[in-house]
């Protein structure tokens, strides 16, 4: 049980373009999700907390108008980088909480790696 | 906020044991993490301290003392397929997770 999936796993488009991730909780429901940007060799860096049918919470020096996420229901969540640029290239993972589990722990997704052109 | 050091690397013999040490400042704790993460994969999780204490879990321990602000990851008998990076992370009271930068463990044969 507690499988995140993400897709796409892989996406590598033109600069100025607008790239969406989405992120599925597959056998349960997932109240709280979150997402994460990994660059080379360095940790996860928490971008933003969601919940279901509420705006995302930003953490400080992210854009949100550059990245969108959306949290529409109980098993999906979605990251749009919009106009993305070179700089925006990496590994972006989401996670997953259903708020019951024994260590009201997160579930990861298998991540996504975006190269922007 | 978390700040959260762990060592960058580490070699170790297949069949030895490693012990990878964290050590972290919070503003509100409310649980430690370890994750194995491959290259190119996500972080997968191997065990939870919220108490001081070792936690046992087959070939991985893990250790937490919050009055000192310190955990450590226990590997014994190393394989190679444990080489791979490994991240601590501290859980503050809004369910926020934050990770050290890694230590890559090298496992030789």
């Amino acid at each position: 049980g507690a499988v995140v999936s993400q897709h796409p796993s892989r996406v590598i488009c033109k600069s100025g373009t607008s790239v969406k991730i989405e992120c599925r909780s597959l056998d349960f429901q997932a109240t709280t999700m979150f997402w994460y940007r990994q660059f080379p060799k360095k940790s996860l860096m928490l971008m933003a907390t969601s919940n279901e049918g509420s705006k995302a919470t930003y953490e400080q020096g992210v854009e949100k108008d550059k990245f969108l996420i959306n949290h529409a229901s109980l098993t999906l969540s979605t990251l749009t980088v919009t106009s993305a640029h070179p700089e925006d290239s990496s590994f972006y993972i989401c996670s997953a909480s259903d708020g019951v589990s024994s260590y009201n722990e997160q579930f990861f997704g298998p991540g996504t790696r975006l190269t922007v052109l | 906020g978390q700040n959260i050091d762990q060592p960058t690397e580490m070699t170790a013999t297949e069949g030895a044991i490693v012990q990878i040490n964290c050590t972290y400042q919070t503003s509100g704790f409310n649980g430690l993490f370890w994750y194995q993460q491959h290259a190119g994969e996500a972080p997968t999780f191997l065990s939870y301290n919220v108490l001081d204490g070792l936690e046992e879990k087959g070939r991985f321990s893990s250790f937490l003392s919050r009055s000192k602000g310190y955990s450590y990851l226990l590997l014994k008998e190393l394989q190679m397929k444990d080489s791979a990076s490994y991240l601590c992370a501290v859980r503050d009271r809004d369910y926020k997770l934050s990770f050290g930068a890694g230590t890559t463990v090298t496992v030789r044969a």
